[in-house]
């Protein structure tokens, strides 16, 4: 069984349209992220969530928002979608957030590589 | 400001030792990770470091000094499948973890 999944795993779309990414994990853990990985390959953080508390990258444009619909699933929200939005989506989990290894360890989704044209 | 400096492009042999290091600056510590990323794939975990010294782990090793806000990764015995790229990871003082831009090995026969 996969223990994080992202659909879909591919999304193509037009600049100024809305698009949702779906993200799943099984693994019974507390605390979900929302990775942007962009062509230079850095990975920015863009939202950290569990059943306490949302933390959001203050950079991040308010046209993402996160959903979470129970603690196995953080979804993404993109509204009117730009250029610079090209890039891959990784969500992610931990089991909590507690500076142990155990615990901070985080579990990344396939990934999904959104073009904007 | 935070940062994680990794070289950007190592190469090595097959069979042969590589270390990759990754110095850092951030607002507090509470970690550091090592993560690979094969070409279109996912990071996947290989270590954690929080405590100073070596943490072994079959091929590969990770080393922390947070005196000198320094790690390494030692991969040894290298193997083909080893070709990815290698995140250095550091977990602030938020709990947020700050990613280094990653260091792309390429390993050749």
């Amino acid at each position: 069984d996969t223990a994080v999944s992202q659909t879909p795993k591919y999304l193509v779309t037009q600049m100024g349209n809305d698009k949702s990414i779906k993200c799943e994990q099984n693994l019974g853990h507390d605390t979900m992220y929302w990775y942007k990985q962009d062509s230079k390959k850095f990975l920015k953080i863009m939202f950290s969530y569990n059943n306490k508390e949302l933390i959001i990258n203050e950079t991040v444009p308010n046209r993402f928002s996160p959903k979470s619909p129970d603690k196995a699933h953080l979804n993404l929200h993109i509204n009117s979608l730009e250029l610079g939005d090209s890039a891959v989506y990784f969500c992610a989990s931990s089991q909590d957030i507690a500076g142990e290894a155990n615990t901070d360890t985080q579990y990344f989704g396939p990934g999904t590589r959104l073009t904007v044209l | 400001g935070q940062n994680i400096d990794q070289p950007t492009e190592m190469t090595a042999t097959e069979g042969a030792i590589v270390q990759i290091n990754c110095t850092y600056q951030t607002s507090g510590f509470n970690g550091l990770f090592w993560y690979q990323q094969h070409a279109g794939e996912a990071p996947t975990f290989l270590s954690y470091n929080v405590l100073d010294g070596l943490e072994e782990k079959g091929r590969f090793s990770s080393f922390l000094s947070r005196s000198k806000g320094y790690s390494y990764l030692l991969l040894k015995e290298l193997q083909m499948k080893d070709s990815a790229s290698y995140l250095c990871a550091v977990m602030d003082s938020n709990y947020q973890l700050i990613w280094g831009a990653g260091t792309k090995l390429i390993i050749k026969p």
